[in-house]
């Protein structure tokens, strides 16, 4: 258990739709990272927050939004879903605000989009 | 887009062979971090790396920071069903402030 939790674990919604994905860090990690994870592909570097701000940017379409809150947690906000924003969304905390604190992942919300 | 090189991408084995991989750069990288996935569960990490020529063990899992700091190694020994899974390179690149991944390399192991 690596102590980030991620809610919901699967999701279905329609083209179209919005959904909030949720993420709960490790006590203790200020930063808060995205990822997404299509079907036999690597793992894709949304956003990064730390302690509440964003830090750092991937690759986020603009239908796609992040907020990290006072508590820490944070929420992944998908808009105008398209059948290829299906994927595995992970959340990872870190300590740190740098990469060079091992990222700790989730197990990640399945969003299938029809 | 993609700056890791990450070999072999899948690997049929016997149970108990030994098993390596690698990931591989043009650029200079300043961390180097082993993860890896099992069906339904998000990457877990196994090795960090921070220093060149680093060679660190967890187990039956050694990783090496290559001397170039243009790679890394990973090899598991005497594997096991358990083993079975996605392995990931990630790397943080030197000036860099976001976390590249490699491909993954898929183990398979035949009992």
């Amino acid at each position: 258990d690596s102590g980030v939790t991620q809610t919901p674990k699967h999701l279905i919604t329609a083209t179209g739709q919005r959904v909030t994905l949720r993420c709960s860090p490790r006590s203790g990690d200020l930063s808060v990272y995205w990822y997404q994870q299509s079907l036999d592909q690597g793992l894709q570097f949304l956003i990064q927050y730390y302690n509440g701000e964003e830090r750092a940017k991937g690759n986020i379409l603009e239908r796609f939004s992040a907020q990290q809150f006072p508590d820490l947690h944070s929420e992944l906000n998908l808009s105008s879903l398209e059948l290829g924003d299906s994927a595995l969304y992970f959340c990872a905390s870190s300590v740190g605000g740098h990469y060079n604190s091992p990222l700790h992942f989730g197990n990640g919300t399945r969003l299938t989009v029809t | 887009g993609q700056q890791l090189n990450q070999s072999p991408q899948s690997m049929f084995i016997q149970e108990g062979e030994d098993v390596s991989m690698n990931c591989t750069s043009s650029s200079i990288f300043n961390t180097w971090l082993w993860y890896k996935q099992d069906p339904g569960e998000g990457p877990v990490l196994l090795i960090a790396l921070y220093k060149a020529g680093e060679l660190t063990s967890n187990g039956r899992l050694t990783a090496q920071f290559g001397i170039t700091r243009k790679d890394s190694f990973l090899n598991i020994s005497a594997s096991i069903p358990s083993d079975v899974g996605i392995y990931f390179c990630a790397g943080l690149r030197e000036g860099a402030q976001k976390l590249v991944f490699g491909q993954g390399t898929r183990l398979t192991i035949n009992p």
